[in-house]
């Protein structure tokens, strides 16, 4: 089983809508939890951070955190064709260090106009 | 504008050379990391560092040194390259004060070696 594990799409939806992109994670010490946005070509930046169970919302996006179940979910509200990117979950395991993250493999979104 | 600058962003060498890969960070960041990034492998880590003239092995060390002499500074060297090293290398830097926040990213560099 990956550590780290998410859907590699693409996922496709109409511009206007709700993109939900979902992450399980396999170590429960986890702590903290991380989505990022690569552009194609371009080198990841960090969009959102939680660590306490249940949502956090920043602008058109929410993290939502669920420890028991091992899942963590970003949801992008209203989603833009400038959306269109791959996301990448990454998660601070307990056995890997406090400053080492592991990295899901992506998931693909498409935006459609 | 706090950054983490890789030296070159395109390179191509043959094979047997050996490759340097320099990563600057202006945050006084404790902690950085080189990664490579392929298709359908998602990102692996090759080595870290937490502190100068320290080092570790991430996932993927084989065929790879590191150098860290400087705070800011993180060098990745292949000792002789060969042409299944050729990908994308991502370098990223953190805070330890700040660890839960997340890495920041150079803007990566992509090696061909043929």
């Amino acid at each position: 089983q990956k550590e780290v594990e998410q859907n590699s799409g693409p996922l496709s939806v109409p511009e206007g809508a709700i993109a939900s992109l979902n992450c399980t994670y396999s170590d429960r010490g986890s702590q903290s939890f991380f989505w990022y946005r690569q552009y194609s070509g371009k080198s990841p930046e960090l969009i959102m951070f939680i660590y306490s169970n249940g949502d956090k919302e920043d602008g058109r996006f929410t993290a939502q955190l669920n420890k028991a179940s091992q899942y963590v979910s970003l949801l992008i509200r209203d989603s833009q064709p400038s959306d269109s990117a791959t996301y990448l979950c990454a998660v601070n395991s307990a056995t890997s260090g406090t400053y080492k993250y592991i990295f899901g493999t992506g998931t693909r979104l498409k935006v459609l106009a | 504008d706090v950054k983490v600058t890789q030296s070159s962003r395109y390179l191509v060498k043959r094979t047997g050379e050996k490759v340097f890969l320099e990563c600057v960070q202006d945050m006084d960041h404790e902690n950085m990391f080189w990664y490579r990034q392929d298709p359908g492998l998602g990102l692996r880590l090759i080595y870290f560092s937490y502190d100068v003239k320290m080092k570790e092995k991430g996932d993927i060390p084989e065929g790879y040194s590191v150098s860290r002499e400087k705070k800011e500074r993180f060098s990745l060297i292949l000792e002789s390259a060969s042409t299944n090293q050729t990908s994308m290398y991502l370098c990223a830097s953190s805070s330890s004060d700040r660890a839960g926040y997340g890495y920041t990213f150079g803007s990566g560099t992509r090696l061909t070696v043929v």
